[in-house]
């Protein structure tokens, strides 16, 4: 079975591009997470989505920072401009069902640098 | 704030031995936990979850829940060379959010 797709899996751009990651969840999951790593950080959620509906996006960092889920198949997170403070590793994961705290499976990643 | 913490280590163990992880949270309400490995330039993947108080084997993995004193261990026996990354624990934080520890660097050293 197909696991998360993330693409594309590195970006290098400069500073003040528009920046678009794409996720595509596991087929039969109905909740989407963003998560953004860094080694200062760690692994911090930005937003997820539940049956493509946003629920909690209270980690977005700031109004640069958008995310989609058009359908069950597809999500984008954006950002424009970015910024070289942007720079890390972006992954999306999924889980299936409505009981607290489901197991998600994580993508590949996509690593950002930003120029 | 809902808190989960780890040791950052590396927590160093020879070949064949026994390698104990820690976590500890803060919400006692917590009802979901788990554990993934990281290898160095890779994505997380989840090895153990478990939902009730005490032991749960998965082959080589135990991991144990003590709600009671907040805190979920993993166990891995007979540890190899290739168990050497980091394990971050995660606690479910209210519906489907996992809030994740920074994780534990684990080196078996042959």
């Amino acid at each position: 079975d197909a696991g998360v797709i993330q693409s594309p899996r590195h970006e290098v751009t400069e500073m003040g591009q528009e920046v678009t990651l794409r996720c595509k969840p596991i087929s039969g999951h109905n909740s989407l997470f963003w998560y953004r790593q860094t080694m200062m950080r760690g692994l911090e959620l930005l937003i997820y989505f539940n049956n493509n509906v946003p629920i909690d996006d209270s980690g977005m960092p700031e109004d640069r920072f958008s995310a989609k889920m058009p359908n069950a198949s597809f999500s984008t997170l954006k950002i424009q401009p970015s910024e070289p403070r942007d720079s890390a590793v972006y992954f999306c994961a999924s889980s299936q069902g409505q009981g607290a705290g489901q197991p998600q499976h994580f993508g590949d990643g996509t690593r950002l640098s930003i120029l | 704030q809902k808190e989960v913490e780890q040791n950052s280590g590396p927590l160093s163990v020879p070949e064949g031995a026994i390698a104990s992880l820690n976590c500890t949270y803060s919400d006692r309400g917590s009802q979901s936990f788990f554990w993934y490995r990281q290898y160095s330039g890779k994505s997380p993947e989840l090895i153990m979850f478990i939902y009730s108080n005490g032991d749960k084997e998965d082959g080589r993995f135990t991991a144990q829940l003590n709600k009671a004193s907040q805190y979920v261990s993993l166990l891995i026996r007979d540890s190899q060379p290739s168990d050497s990354a980091t394990y971050l624990c995660a606690v479910n934080g209210g519906f489907q959010k996992l809030v994740f520890g920074t994780g534990t660097r684990l080196l078996v050293s042959p």
